[in-house]
């Protein structure tokens, strides 16, 4: 299957500070999506990217679809302790209906 | 969780019973998958459901069968369940938006 690869894999960070991941995969996918995953819940859909280049904002999250169409990325604004939670990636290629994940990265805020 | 909703929230079997997880959706969208979580792996694909009375394989089907008999429902098997399937199970939509929404997950024990 597809590999997706996202780093960092943890991040730990002060409150107020910017964090940025990113997420590459072996070939082109047509749509990005992030998600956040708190513990015991399951994923919440942050963003969704269609276009290369396209660079979409929620609130203090930020996401763009890499020109190279094989890559993404997610930034959030200064953090906030409810920022805590995991990060994934997700990607569908040109061609099926399955999405493939990154493996997460782990936010932890210090206040 | 998006109007998708997954029972039982939490499980528990011994080596070679068998169990069916259920999974519904009140949103009338074509495609439903199954994924399974495990520590460090990222979210994997085990079956997914393009269209209702259709199935196809993911990336680690074995172990396991899906049934999708109607656009709301897609149910996923296990006949004999074996300890290296204790995992957090997910099911998902996808919308014509292409994003995929998760339910609330079950979380399964196998001894």
């Amino acid at each position: 299957g597809q590999q997706l690869n996202q780093s960092p894999q943890s991040m730990f960070i002060q409150e107020g500070e910017d964090v940025s991941m990113n997420c590459t995969s072996s070939s082109i996918f047509n749509t990005w999506l992030w998600y956040k995953q708190d513990p015991g819940e399951g994923p919440v859909l942050l963003i969704a990217l269609y276009k290369a280049g396209e660079l979409t904002s929620n609130g203090r999250l930020t996401a763009q679809f890499g020109i190279t169409r094989k890559d993404s990325f997610l930034n959030i604004s200064a953090s906030i302790p409810s920022d805590v939670g995991i990060y994934f990636c997700a990607g569908q290629p040109e061609t099926g209906n399955q999405f493939y994940f990154g493996t997460g990265t782990s936010l932890t805020v210090i206040p | 969780n998006a109007g998708v909703t997954q029972t039982p929230k939490f499980q528990v079997l011994k080596t070679g019973q068998s169990m069916t997880l259920q999974c519904a959706q009140d949103m009338n969208h074509n495609s439903m998958y199954w994924y399974r979580q495990d520590p460090g792996m990222g979210l994997r694909l085990i079956y997914y459901s393009a269209s209702e009375g259709t199935t196809d394989k993911g990336e680690v089907p074995n172990g396991y069968n899906v049934s999708r008999l109607n656009k709301r429902e897609f149910s996923l098997r296990l006949e004999s369940a074996a300890p290296s399937q204790t995992s957090v199970y997910f099911c998902a939509i996808r919308d014509y938006l292409n994003e995929q929404f998760f339910g609330p997950g079950t979380r399964l024990t196998v001894l």
